[in-house]
C-alpha cells in the first residue's frame, strides 16, 4: 500500500524557515518523480514544485521560486521542501504527492499545515 | 486568479449527470496532458482522471474525462449525495515551465 506521510509544519514568524518532510513507502520510491501542492485555508490547490526521481529536473512555481528549495533522499525514500523567507501568504497546507503534475499525481499525503503569523 | 478557469459551483439532482469544464491556454491544455482530482471536506486531493480520459483503477467508470482543443471536460453520471466535493483540473504549462491547477468547482447534488 502507498503511503506519504508528511511532518515538519507549524507555526511559525514571517522571516522564519521550516524543513518539510514526506516519508515515502510501499512503491520504489526512487523511480517516481515526487511534487509538492498546497492549499491556503478555503482556497484551492496551488502547485509548488516539482523533482524528478534522479534530481535532474527540478521546477518551482514563481511565487515560492528563490525561497523554497526541494530535495530528495531515495536511501531514506523521504521528500523535502525547505522554505525559507517565509509569508503570511505562504500559509497553507503542504501535500507531498507522486509523480508529475501533466500525468497526474496518483497518491496524495495527508498534509501538514504551515502557519505563517507574527 | 487561476491559469486555469473552472465554473465556481454545478449542481445537479441525485442520479443525474453533470459535466464540469476547464478551460485553458495553448502552451497548457492544448499541449500537456489533464488530469482531475476530487477532494471531500477535510481530505487530500484524490486522482480521478490521468492523461485526459484515463481513469486510475479502483475509479468508477461513472466518472469520465476528454480534452478538445484548449479545454477539458469531467464527467460525472449517476450521481450521488457522496459525489459532493470539490473538483480540480491540473496540467503543465510549457510556457511557464509549472504546474497549473483550476480554480476548483464546488459539487452540489441537490
Amino acid at each position: 500500500e502507498v503511503q506519504l506521510l508528511e511532518s515538519g509544519g507549524g507555526s511559525i514568524q514571517p522571516g522564519g524557515s521550516l524543513r518539510l518532510s514526506c516519508a515515502a513507502s510501499g512503491f520504489t520510491f526512487s523511480s517516481f518523480a515526487m511534487s509538492w501542492v498546497r492549499q491556503a485555508p478555503g482556497k484551492g490547490l496551488e502547485w509548488v514544485s516539482s523533482m524528478s526521481a534522479s534530481s535532474t529536473n527540478i521546477f518551482y512555481a514563481e511565487s515560492v521560486k528563490g525561497r523554497f528549495t526541494i530535495s530528495r533522499d531515495n536511501s531514506k525514500k523521504t521528500l523535502y521542501l525547505q522554505v525559507n523567507s517565509l509569508r503570511a501568504e505562504d500559509t497553507a497546507v503542504y501535500f507531498c504527492a507522486k509523480g508529475w503534475m501533466d500525468y497526474g499525481f496518483d497518491y496524495w499525503g495527508q498534509g501538514t499545515l504551515v502557519t505563517v503569523s507574527s | 486568479q487561476s491559469v486555469l478557469t473552472q465554473p465556481p459551483s454545478v449542481s445537479a439532482a441525485p442520479g443525474q449527470k453533470v459535466t464540469i469544464s476547464c478551460s485553458g491556454g495553448s502552451s497548457n491544455i492544448g499541449k500537456n496532458y489533464v488530469s482531475w482530482y476530487q477532494q471531500l471536506p477535510g481530505t487530500a486531493p484524490k486522482l480521478l482522471i490521468y492523461e485526459n480520459s484515463k481513469r486510475p483503477s479502483g475509479i468508477p467508470d461513472r466518472f469520465s474525462g476528454s480534452r478538445s482543443g484548449t479545454s477539458a471536460t469531467l464527467g460525472i453520471t449517476g450521481l450521488q449525495t457522496g459525489d459532493e466535493a470539490h473538483y480540480y483540473c491540473g496540467t503543465w504549462d510549457s510556457s511557464l515551465s509549472a504546474g497549473v491547477f483550476g480554480g476548483g468547482t464546488k459539487l452540489t447534488v441537490l
